[in-house]
């Protein structure tokens, strides 16, 4: 069983669009995330959810929007994509109860904007 | 402002030598913790190995180690007996806050090559 799951895992779509990258975890974690990976391969925390509240918000650009309909789940929606969108985007959970507990991550969802 | 600075873009080792990676944080919180992630060709991140500051042994987990010398606030990985399997971008990264303000940041990362 996949413990991190995000789709699509390919995105390619042109500028202007608005599209959506769904995320769900089976762990029984409380805190989601969504990670940017840009092309030199560097991870920035964009958001993170705890029990469907919003917690982190590392000064991202309005245009994405993330929701969480409950804990399992942290979908995020970006509106009027821009060249610059052009990422790999991880989700991530992570168990609260200890300060040892890693990041799980999914596969990523490459996004290509043209 | 918290941290992470990995200075090795990339490194090369010898099949079944050991490397060491490097890792250097900054942090004015006596309460941390340093975790490395392996992030092969195919995309995925896996979860390596845990420190945490008030840990008293270096931390170990099979054929990986770390190398923590808190004074010098760095955290270096170390792979003995490296296997091709090895090749990958290594990630140093660093617990943030605590509870549900908790977050992860992240090095720019050392890609390894393992030589046959």
């Amino acid at each position: 069983d996949t413990a991190v799951s995000q789709t699509p895992k390919y995105l390619v779509t042109q500028m202007g669009n608005d599209k959506s990258i769904k995320c769900e975890q089976n762990l029984g974690h409380d805190t989601m995330y969504w990670y940017k990976q840009d092309s030199k391969k560097f991870l920035k925390i964009m958001f993170s959810y705890n029990n469907k509240e919003l917690i982190i918000n590392e000064t991202v650009p309005n245009r994405f929007s993330p929701k969480s309909p409950d804990k399992a789940h942290l979908n995020l929606h970006i509106n009027s994509l821009e060249l610059g969108d052009s990422a790999v985007y991880f989700c991530a959970s992570r168990s609260d109860g200890q300060n040892n507990s890693p990041l799980h991550f999914g596969n990523g969802t490459r996004l290509t904007v043209t | 402002a918290q941290k992470i600075t990995q200075t090795q873009p990339g490194m090369f080792v010898q099949e079944k030598e050991a490397v060491t990676l490097d890792c250097t944080y900054d942090t004015s919180d006596p309460s941390y913790g340093l975790f490395w992630y392996k992030q092969p060709s195919s995309g995925e991140m896996i979860f390596l190995i845990y420190q945490g500051s008030y840990d008293q042994q270096n931390a170990t987990e099979g054929r990986y180690s770390l190398n923590f010398q808190k004074a010098r606030k760095s955290a270096n990985l170390v792979i003995s007996a490296s296997q091709l399997g090895d090749s990958a971008m290594y990630f140093c990264a660093m617990r943030e806050g605590s509870g549900r303000g908790f977050k992860t940041i992240f090095g720019a990362g050392t890609r390894l090559f393992v030589k046959a």
